[in-house]
């Protein structure tokens, strides 16, 4: 099955710098690319997605970018608040068959006042 | 939030024990999955359903099965728990427009915590 890669498992950041979370994939067939941002005692939460027509978007403070051709995709945080401090997974879709997603092992964000 | 709820959302049950978990939506969405969430290995699909009485596998579904009578409940059990089902169980709901593009984002429910000694 498809496998994906997510690093690193932490980090920790002080407030106001940026954080970036890498995924990397082998399959090509793969073209939808969301995060979910899960606090403590939740389910996951999308917060951000990318369909694989797309390079980069961008919500405010966070933006999605993608590399098709070398198989990564990254989470960017600007100007980190103690909020955004949770467990961040990528994961994987497509628009055929089952529909699921796969997910990355999760990168736990700690950002320090 | 998605109208999602799954019931319980806490069990501690004994090895050899039949469970069932409850999945409960109010969107109307055709897909519902099931996934299990443990360290280190973020969230894995168990079943998922494309429609009422439509299911069928994802990667860890040994000792798992699943039922869906109707459009609403997805429904998980585990025939006879062990220890290694100690988990916490999501479930996710979606749907797909035309041509099966992702109209809908996958919406997750808060999830149970099931203990098995």
């Amino acid at each position: 099955g498809e496998n994906v890669e997510q690093h690193p498992s932490t980090l920790s950041v002080q407030e106001g710098d940026s954080a970036v979370i890498k995924c990397t994939y082998s399959d090509s067939a793969s073209n939808y690319f969301p995060w979910y941002k899960q606090e403590l005692g939740k389910g996951p939460q999308l917060i951000i997605d990318i369909r694989s027509n797309v390079g980069e978007k961008k919500d405010q403070r966070i933006a999605v970018t993608l590399n098709k051709t070398a198989k990564h995709f990254s989470l960017h945080i600007t100007e980190t608040q103690p909020e955004d401090s949770a467990v961040y997974f990528c994961a994987l879709g497509e628009d055929t068959g089952r529909r699921a997603l796969t997910f990355g092992s999760g990168t736990r964000l700690q950002v320090q006042p | 939030d998605a109208g999602i709820t799954q019931s319980p959302r806490h069990k501690v049950t004994e090895t050899g024990t039949p469970v069932t978990l409850r999945c409960h939506q109010t969107e109307n969405h055709r897909y519902m999955y099931w996934y299990r969430q443990d360290p280190g290995h973020g969230l894995r699909l168990i079943h998922y359903s494309y429609g009422v009485k439509d299911t069928d596998k994802g990667e860890v579904s040994d000792g798992y099965s699943v039922s869906r009578s109707k459009t609403e409940d997805f429904l998980l059990t585990l025939e006879s728990a062990t220890s290694s089902q100690t988990s916490v169980y999501f479930c996710a709901i979606s749907e797909f427009g035309s041509g099966g593009a992702m109209r809908y984002e996958q919406y997750f429910g808060p999830g149970t915590r099931l203990t098995v000694t």
